[in-house]
């Protein structure tokens, strides 16, 4: 079934520590975003792809780095865990013009 | 910039009752609109969308049309069922990005 995998489901993470967040996409979409959901305060985008070898910050982006290698992958890094990114994270992509997004399941991040 | 703001829930509802959320925006230019709905533990999923001034979008008996004069994008159901139980996210996207804007979520229950 075409759609977004991440890894892991949920992850509890020692403050200090770097943490990868993995995203892939088989549907061959250009743009690829990463958000953030928290509580009151919805859906925070933190980084975004366009293409592969580009990308962009979003509305929060401190403490996070992102790579586009290639079409397929957009995984997000933790370089230094604080428990303020104790968050769920969902990944998505986007293709056509006006279609809106396809969403991955999320990565439920607890930092202690 | 642009934003959306949807009304603060939660919202209880009983089976079979109507539901309506309200959803407004900002932007500049003529963006497409589109409402997302996220099950217990999992991603958003598209419910929704329309492209253009008068446009309704339609799916599992939701219904949402584009008023430009109000600039809004009201959520709407005839009955609902427990299973509609979910958080609602309305969201815009602007005419030169594909990066989507989404308000704070509107948590729905519905009781039996």
């Amino acid at each position: 079934i075409a759609g977004i995998t991440q890894a892991p489901t949920s992850q509890i993470l020692a403050a200090g520590r770097r943490m990868t967040l993995r995203c892939t996409q088989d549907m061959r979409h250009n743009a690829m975003y990463w958000y953030r959901q928290d509580l009151g305060l919805g859906l925070r985008l933190i980084h975004y792809s366009n293409t592969a070898g580009t990308t962009g910050k979003g509305e929060v982006p401190d403490g996070y780095s992102v790579s586009r290698a290639n079409t397929d992958d957009f995984p997000l890094t933790l370089a230094s865990a604080v428990p303020s990114q104790t968050s769920v994270y969902f990944c998505a992509s986007s293709g056509l013009r006006g279609e809106g997004y396809t969403f991955g399941s999320g990565t439920r991040l607890t930092v202690v | 910039g642009n934003s959306v703001t949807q009304m603060e829930g939660p919202v209880t509802l009983s089976e079979e009752a109507f539901l309506t959320i309200n959803c407004t925006y900002t932007a500049t230019g003529y963006p497409s609109l589109f409402w997302y709905v996220q099950y217990p533990g999992e991603g958003l999923q598209l419910l929704l969308k329309a492209t253009k001034a008068d446009d309704k979008g339609s799916n599992k008996g939701f219904e949402a049309t584009y008023r430009k004069e109000t600039t809004s994008f009201h959520l709407e159901k005839g009955s609902v069922q427990v299973s509609d139980s979910a958080v609602y996210f309305c969201a815009l996207s602007d005419r030169g990005s594909e990066k989507l804007v989404f308000g704070k979520g509107t948590k729905l229950t519905v009781n039996p």
